[in-house]
């Protein structure tokens, strides 16, 4: 069956800071995969999504970044930290083929 | 690009009672339509979907329907309990170049013992 993980669970980090979020995928080839970012309380913002190893849409202009080395690593950066960058940041995958996605645990993120 | 309303923002009903939440999608392209419910802290977990060659769908409590013509998609949910208290969010989704899913902003529900 497929897994997905995301790490680290929780972060805490100063503004004008780097970031790197990493999400991967167990269990299935070739997934679709998608950066996803939601603030307290409200609802679920695409970021990026990717078809395949180094193919990355952006959907938001903003100081984040994706990159997908591996077929099932899909990271998510800054290289420097807003306050306005907190929230809960989700990784979703879907088979290439189907469109249901499925989302990893989040890594929350404050920005202080 | 799609954008997808939800309505409403929150909804309060009586155990036993039915809840029903509305969106509405602007990409006539969208061919796909899931819901999510996300309890507090965790994420969203997929409980019904819909394709736009179906109208309605059901799954025990749960129902979606979609109206094509009109854009819009509803998901009902029959004699509610306390544990369907959640953030409930609709999406619609369609190919650009890759599949793509557009949230609506969720609908927070509370059922009342």
């Amino acid at each position: 069956s497929q897994t997905i993980h995301q790490w680290p669970a929780t972060l805490v980090q100063p503004v004008g800071s780097p970031l790197s979020l990493e999400c991967t995928v167990e269990g299935t080839s070739n997934p679709n995969l998608y950066w996803y970012r939601q603030a307290a309380g409200r609802g679920l913002q695409l970021l990026f999504y990717s078809v395949g190893i180094g193919q990355i849409s952006s959907e938001v202009p903003q100081n984040l970044s994706a990159s997908r080395p591996q077929d099932r690593q899909f990271i998510l950066s800054s290289k420097k930290l807003l306050l306005s960058d907190s929230g809960f940041y989700l990784c979703a995958w879907s088979s290439a083929n189907l469109e249901t996605q499925y989302f990893g645990p989040g890594t929350r993120l404050l920005v202080l | 690009g799609e954008n997808v309303e939800q309505h409403p923002s929150t909804l309060s009903v009586q155990e036993g009672d039915s809840a029903v939440i509305k969106c509405t999608y602007s990409d006539s392209a969208s061919n796909y339509f899931p819901w999510y419910k996300q309890e507090l802290g965790k994420r969203p977990q997929l409980i019904i979907d819909i394709r736009s060659n179906v109208g309605e769908k059901k799954d025990q409590r749960i129902a979606v329907t979609l109206n094509k013509t009109a854009k819009h998609f509803s998901l009902h949910i029959t004699e509610t309990q306390p544990e369907d208290s959640a953030v409930y969010f609709c999406a619609a989704g369609l190919y650009t170049g890759g599949f793509k899913t557009i949230f609506g902003a969720g609908t927070r529900l509370f059922v009342k013992a």
